[in-house]
């Protein structure tokens, strides 16, 4: 079956520190892997993917995610937070039985100053 | 500017009430998609249209229906059927090439409350 796992509820992370958000995937087929940003109360915004090419991806905002094909990860990160990061992030993999998507539980990233 | 809107923001329902969230998008995509939303669980599809006059059943389309009678529109109807409606709902759209790609638009979101 394919799925996304979020494996943390919650990241929390002192402003300035490098911050990393984990998701690991399991998909038939090629992976296409997605991260998007949703603060409180609104809609979700895109930040980045992996489509082919590069495992490093770079995205808005700073953020970047590595794909790592043996590992089956697709982690978020930033080398220097900010409080403003704070929100609720969602990894996510394409579903090729539908074109959908397909969404993990979301970590709530908590940047303290 | 293009986007997606969503209304309303807040919406009341009591039991036995079929309420219609509303959902326009002015990005000339040809995909939209409804989401629902609890606290803990990722987004799950209720409904999607890859094209005008033509939708599919996402996974936990019971109690739902949808209309997409213009690319501009795609209303979703929470029926009394549902048995569980309070939740966060989220519509998307994305364009032909972007929906092979998987970006998609969201909007502000609306928030059902079964009173």
């Amino acid at each position: 079956a394919q799925s996304v796992a979020q494996p943390e509820d919650q990241v929390n992370v002192a402003e300035g520190n490098p911050l990393t958000v984990k998701c690991t995937y399991s998909v038939s087929g090629n992976p296409y892997l997605f991260w998007y940003v949703q603060y409180p109360n609104r809609g979700l915004q895109f930040l980045l993917k992996y489509i082919t090419g590069d495992n490093l991806v770079k995205g808005s905002y700073g953020f970047e995610a590595e794909f790592n094909k043996s590992q089956t990860s697709f982690h978020l990160k930033k080398p220097s937070a900010l409080v403003s990061d704070s929100a609720l992030y969602f990894c996510a993999v394409r579903d090729w039985s539908n074109y959908q998507l397909i969404w993990g539980a979301g970590t709530k990233l908590i940047i303290k100053p | 500017d293009g986007g997606i809107t969503q209304s309303p923001k807040y919406l009341f329902r009591k039991e036995g009430q079929n309420v219609t969230l509303s959902c326009e998008q002015n990005l000339n995509h040809d995909a939209m998609y409804w989401y629902r939303q609890d606290p803990g669980q990722g987004l799950r599809l209720i409904y999607y249209s890859q094209i005008v006059n033509d939708f599919q059943k996402g996974d936990i389309a019971e109690g739902y229906s949808v209309s997409r009678e213009k690319k501009e529109s795609f209303p979703l109807t929470v029926t009394s059927a549902q048995k569980n409606p309070t939740a966060f709902y989220l519509c998307a759209s994305s364009g032909q090439g972007a929906q092979g790609a998987g970006e998609l638009f969201f909007g502000e979101g609306s928030r059902l409350t079964v009173l």
